[in-house]
């Protein structure tokens, strides 16, 4: 099976709320977590990483929380938009190992 | 500045054939590596290529192969198509043989008949 999974396959939330997307991890020796974005037809798009010695980092409207001891890891995204609206992938590896991605979560945007 | 160009972006082949699949790194990147997604699933890590040689690679048979010229681009081969080969490819790129912060391609959608 995969070391990365995602707790939930679809998430719907209300135009100008907050959303978090969670992912569980298995592998206790993974030192780096990113996040993608992919939309219909497009390739997987950076969001925001974080190296496993820091439990939080910022972006533009983004929040990671990362959680090693029950190895968890969390996007949030602030006040979301139309154009959030997307399936999000996270993905690890340890020590420059090629990245292991989860199956995805699908992000519905209700205006 | 372009960003990771693949080609071509769909592509029809019957099983037994062969194909060819292209990448070019994003500017300033030299590293190259090569991603299988399967429908509503995450890409799945098949080879990454640096100065020219694989360096790593994924749970994929030897139909799966790969080359990298000297200025930096690939190209992904597979042989013997099987039905199961259909899928979206995805090519990233980054610096110094990294595996952190890919910047991935549209991707090339192939289709096994």
């Amino acid at each position: 099976g995969e070391s990365v999974g995602l707790h939930l396959p679809t998430l719907s939330v209300q135009e100008g709320d907050n959303s978090i997307i969670n992912c569980a991890y298995s592998n206790s020796a993974s030192d780096y977590f990113i996040w993608y974005k992919q939309e219909s037809g497009k390739g997987p798009q950076f969001i925001i990483d974080i190296r496993s010695n820091m439990d939080k980092r910022q972006g533009q409207r983004v929040t990671v929380l990362l959680n090693k001891t029950v190895k968890h890891l969390s996007l949030q995204i602030a006040a979301t938009q139309p154009g959030d609206s997307a399936v999000y992938f996270c993905a690890e590896n340890s020590g420059n190992t090629p990245l292991v991605f989860g199956k995805g979560t699908r992000l519905s945007v209700i205006a | 500045d372009a960003g990771v160009t693949q080609s071509p972006t769909h592509l029809i082949k019957t099983r037994g054939q062969q194909v060819t699949l292209r990448c070019s790194p994003k500017s300033g990147h030299d590293t190259v590596s090569w991603y299988q997604q399967a429908l509503g699933q995450g890409p799945q890590f098949i080879f990454q290529y640096y100065e020219e040689e694989e360096r790593q690679r994924g749970n994929f048979p030897d139909r799966f192969s790969g080359h990298q010229f000297p200025n930096y681009s690939s190209e992904l081969n597979v042989n013997a198509l099987l039905l199961g080969d259909s899928a979206l490819y995805l090519c990233a790129s980054s610096f110094d043989g990294s595996n952190e912060k890919l910047f991935f391609g549209s991707g090339t959608q192939l289709s096994v008949l």
